[in-house]
């Protein structure tokens, strides 16, 4: 089936670590997001990619990279700079005609 | 900047009522809107997706309208079901680029009781 995969579900960070989240799509899309989702809120944009091999930063990067290497997967990594990590992180993707965005099922991170 | 408010944060409601979910954004010049749903824990579905040209869009008992001069949209709900309890959300894109941002309202959760 066709779709956006996110993994792992559940991800628990000790302090100071850098985690790596997945994403992969084979749906063909050409953009993808990532966003993050704090409780009660609506979502927020940390950084996009339109083409392989090209990305930009969103409204909250500080603390987070990315990297665009193939189309079907845009991996974000948390680094131990960002101060306030958990949180339920959603990937995304789009194409180029038909805007409608596509959504996988999150991945819950939390620090401990 | 793009702002998008949902109201209420918190909607209940009897089995088999319909109802009204408001979003309103305060930049005008929009590309498209989307409707998502969310249930607890899980990522988002697309429910409804309008482009800037039209005014409403339906999708079995779903009707989403849009009225960019006014800045606002409305999800209609018919006959609700207990299964369509969940939090909505609704995204606004104002820039007509591939990966053009979309910016979130903090959504509506909506209980439908039996």
């Amino acid at each position: 089936d066709g779709g956006i995969t996110q993994s792992p579900k559940y991800l628990f960070r000790k302090e100071g670590q850098n985690v790596t989240l997945s994403c992969e799509q084979n749906l063909n899309h050409d953009a993808m997001y990532w966003y993050r989702q704090d409780p009660g809120q609506g979502l927020r944009l940390i950084y996009y990619s339109q083409i392989v091999n090209d990305f930009q930063k969103g409204d909250i990067a500080e603390g987070y990279s990315v990297s665009r290497e193939k189309k079907e997967s845009f991996p974000l990594t948390v680094t131990s700079a960002q101060k306030n990590p958990t949180a339920f992180y959603l990937c995304a993707s789009s194409t180029q005609s038909n805007t409608e965005a596509f959504f996988g099922q999150g991945t819950r991170l939390t620090v401990v | 900047k793009q702002e998008v408010t949902q109201i209420p944060a918190a909607l209940s409601v009897p089995e088999g009522e319909n109802l009204v979910l408001n979003c309103s954004f305060t930049d005008s010049a929009i590309y498209n809107l989307q409707w998502f749903r969310q249930d607890p824990g899980k990522g988002l579905t697309s429910l409804l997706l309008i482009q800037s040209s039209q005014r409403e869009q339906t999708s079995g008992r779903l009707n989403a309208s849009l009225d960019k001069s006014s800045g606002r949209s409305t999800l209609y709900i018919a006959a609700s079901q207990p299964g369509d309890s969940a939090t909505y959300l609704c995204a606004v894109r104002t820039t007509n680029t591939n990966a053009g941002k979309s910016t979130f309202g903090d959504g509506t959760t909506l209980t439908v009781k039996p």
